[in-house]
């Protein structure tokens, strides 16, 4: 079935870049998410990358894709302690329910 | 302000009750989900609608119920065959699926306590 992966912590120092890591099964997966989860609160759309593209870059964010090994990676650069949060990978489900599969979501903090 | 809208934040549950929680939106989406998060699972879908007066179960509906009357409405309700009820539930909503890109918006959440 489709699962997507993450390690569920990371810790770095203020101004260090983040890497948060995933991986999925699901080969026909057209669009990719990275979301963003404060405590008590839902989930904010970060970005996205469509499959027909290696890299996206937004600012502090850059996510990169590598299709063949099916690994999605999302790089913070110069973090703050604002982004101490939870962050979700997730693909549409196959079919056409059009549900997110989510992974566990890696709980990054910040180090001052 | 567009957004989707949950109520109540907070909600404390007897045990043997239903409690039903309410999702709201105005962005005219066609698609609604009611997601439940426990720690360290991430989050795990309950229903899905797609379209009004349709909806469909998800990975973990038994013990949940929902109706999609209006097409701004996705209330969830958690019945009393619902043996562990205690989590954090999140609404979604997104365009129509056949639109490609179905970004998902989210409320800001029910915490629901069996006490």
């Amino acid at each position: 079935g489709e699962d997507v992966e993450q390690s569920l912590f990371l810790s770095v120092r203020e101004g260090d870049s983040s890497v948060i890591n995933c991986t999925y099964t699901d080969s026909s997966s057209t669009y990719l998410y990275w979301y963003k989860q404060e405590p008590g609160a839902g989930l904010q759309l970060l970005t996205y990358i469509f499959s027909n593209m290696d890299m996206k870059q937004d600012q502090r964010l850059t996510v990169l894709l590598n299709k063949k090994d099916k690994h999605l990676s999302l790089r913070i650069a110069d973090t703050q302690t604002g982004d101490s949060a939870i962050y979700f990978c997730a693909e549409r489900a196959r079919g056409s329910q059009g549900n997110l599969i989510f992974g566990k979501g890696t709980k990054l903090s910040v180090k001052p | 302000d567009g957004g989707i809208t949950q109520s109540p934040k907070y909600l404390f549950r007897k045990e043997g009750q239903n409690v039903t929680l309410s999702c709201e939106q105005n962005l005219n989406h066609d698609a609604m989900y009611w997601y439940r998060q426990d720690p360290g699972q991430g989050l795990r879908l309950i229903y899905y609608s797609q379209i009004v007066n349709d909806f469909q179960k998800g990975d973990i509906a038994e013990g949940y119920s929902v109706s999609r009357e209006k097409k701004e409405s996705f209330p969830l309700t958690v019945t009393s065959a619902q043996k562990n009820p205690t989590a954090f539930y999140l609404c979604a909503s997104s365009r129509a699926v056949v639109l490609g890109l179905t970004e998902a918006f989210f409320g800001q959440g029910t915490r629901l306590t069996v006490v």
